[in-house]
């Protein structure tokens, strides 16, 4: 059983596409993660929400806490955001579920 | 501020050898975190501190050892490594549970 699944698994785009990842779960959560993987495996904390929108220069990142929903939004995306993107939710102090990822490619 | 670092970045362990990676934080957080990554899984939580003496188990704890007698400090022991082992490992860092996570580099380890 996955308690926080992300869609689509893989996703590739033409330079200037806007993207959108989503995540969704299954369980009641204190704040949703999105984090950034690069090619050489470090990993970034992009966004951390507990309700509503938050956005980082081309980055959005949104929740519906009804919906156990969240999407990750890449506006005029460029090849440099090519990544995999994590989805974590915490559900309590020390429990942290995590999405698989999604790997993204964005072609010039 | 160099952030999270992790020694070594790669390491080739023989079944039975222990070992103990180490991680370090130079942002004065109290709460400290290791995961491991395996593919298609995701990251799990291994051990987890919320400050310095006190340390408590994650999800997957088993085969592993962790102190935290320093801030900076958070090393993760292999008592006895097994191939299952085998995985790449990640330390965050972050000043309560609650706020964004700093992740080191990772440590790629093989266990043959």
């Amino acid at each position: 059983k996955n308690e926080v699944e992300q869609s689509p698994q893989n996703l590739t785009a033409q330079e200037g596409e806007f993207i959108t990842i989503n995540c969704s779960y299954s369980v009641g959560i204190s704040a949703l993660h999105w984090l950034q993987q690069h090619p050489g495996g470090g990993i970034v904390s992009l966004f951390m929400l507990s309700s509503g929108k938050k956005k980082h220069g081309r980055l959005i990142a949104t929740i519906n806490i009804q919906e156990k929903h969240s999407s990750l939004h890449i506006t005029a995306s460029h090849p440099r955001d090519s990544a995999v993107y994590i989805c974590a939710v915490r559900v309590n102090f020390n429990k942290f579920y995590f999405g698989s990822g999604t790997k993204l490619n964005v072609k010039p | 501020n160099a952030g999270v670092t992790q020694t070594p970045k790669f390491q080739v362990l023989k079944t039975g050898q222990s070992m103990t990676l180490q991680c370090a934080q130079d942002m004065n957080h109290e709460y400290m975190s290791w995961y491991r990554q395996d593919p298609g899984m995701g990251l799990r939580l291994i051990h987890y501190s919320v400050g310095a003496g006190i340390t408590d188990q994650g999800e997957v704890p088993n085969g592993y050892n962790v102190s935290r007698s320093t801030t900076e400090d958070f090393p993760l022991r292999l008592l006895s490594a097994a191939p299952s082992q085998t995985s790449v490992y990640f330390c965050a860092s972050s000043y309560g549970g609650q706020e964004t996570q700093y992740f080191g580099p990772g440590t790629r380890l093989l266990v043959l």
